[in-house]
């Protein structure tokens, strides 16, 4: 399983754009990059998932570049309420296997 | 039922007292996480249970650790001789697949806290 590094923790102002960026340098071929966000007291909740390139949903991006060994998920205008854990896990798209949590990036919103 | 379901919400129990945590996942999700997440930490993996294949349990801290599951229904965890080191929040994930690709979008559970004093 390719192991994830992400930083511990990031601060930002309501409004601003935050881009948190993983590094998966041994990520393999049919590896897929999924990204969750937990609230305190809650248990993580899916936010965006790809493969290459660009992803976007109505919450978030996934940039991923062609060597595909980083991922930075992108924020728009952030509010107080984005205030959570993000989570950057790679996993094979393939039969059973466990799925595996880093740390995970600590992110604070203020005013 | 709607999303995953835990139960006890809240456990304290006294050390050396077995516990067990329930989880019922969504109907028709084939794969079943447990984790464990101590205070301000990251989710450490336990088992896994995939179908009637059988379960992943690297995870596992201890042999004092067991969990089980029926079929592709409800699933529980039992923690023997508790340590108050086993204090934590377990957490419950279930998924269509095996939790890779587009189909395999973990839904996660409340979460267990377990308090050993």
């Amino acid at each position: 399983l390719a192991k994830t590094t992400q930083p511990i923790s990031m601060d930002s102002y309501e409004g601003q754009e935050v881009n948190i960026t993983c590094s998966h340098n041994n990520i393999a071929t049919n590896d897929y990059i999924t990204w969750y966000q937990q609230f305190p007291s809650q248990g993580p909740r899916f936010i965006i998932q790809g493969y290459k390139t660009k992803v976007t949903n109505e919450v978030a991006s996934l940039f991923i570049p062609a060597d595909r060994k980083s991922s930075t998920l992108s924020l728009p205008r952030v509010s107080l309420s984005d205030t959570a854990v993000y989570y950057c896990l790679v996993a094979a798209y393939s039969s059973a296997s466990k799925i595996i949590f880093g740390s995970g990036t600590r992110l604070s919103i203020r005013p | 039922g709607a999303g995953v379901s835990q139960s006890p919400s809240n456990k304290v129990t006294e050390k050396g007292k077995d516990v067990e945590l329930r989880c019922d996942p969504i109907s028709g999700h084939t794969a079943l996480y447990w984790y464990r997440q101590r205070l301000g930490q990251g989710l450490e993996f336990l088992i896994y249970f995939q179908g009637n294949s059988a379960p992943d349990k690297s995870g596992l801290p201890s042999d004092r650790f067991s969990a089980e599951r029926t079929g592709e229904s409800v699933s529980t965890l039992t923690i023997q001789r508790t340590q108050q080191e086993d204090s934590a929040v377990y957490l419950c994930a279930s998924s269509l697949a095996g939790g890779q690709g587009a189909a395999g979008e973990l839904f996660f559970g409340e979460g267990s806290r377990l308090t050993v004093l």
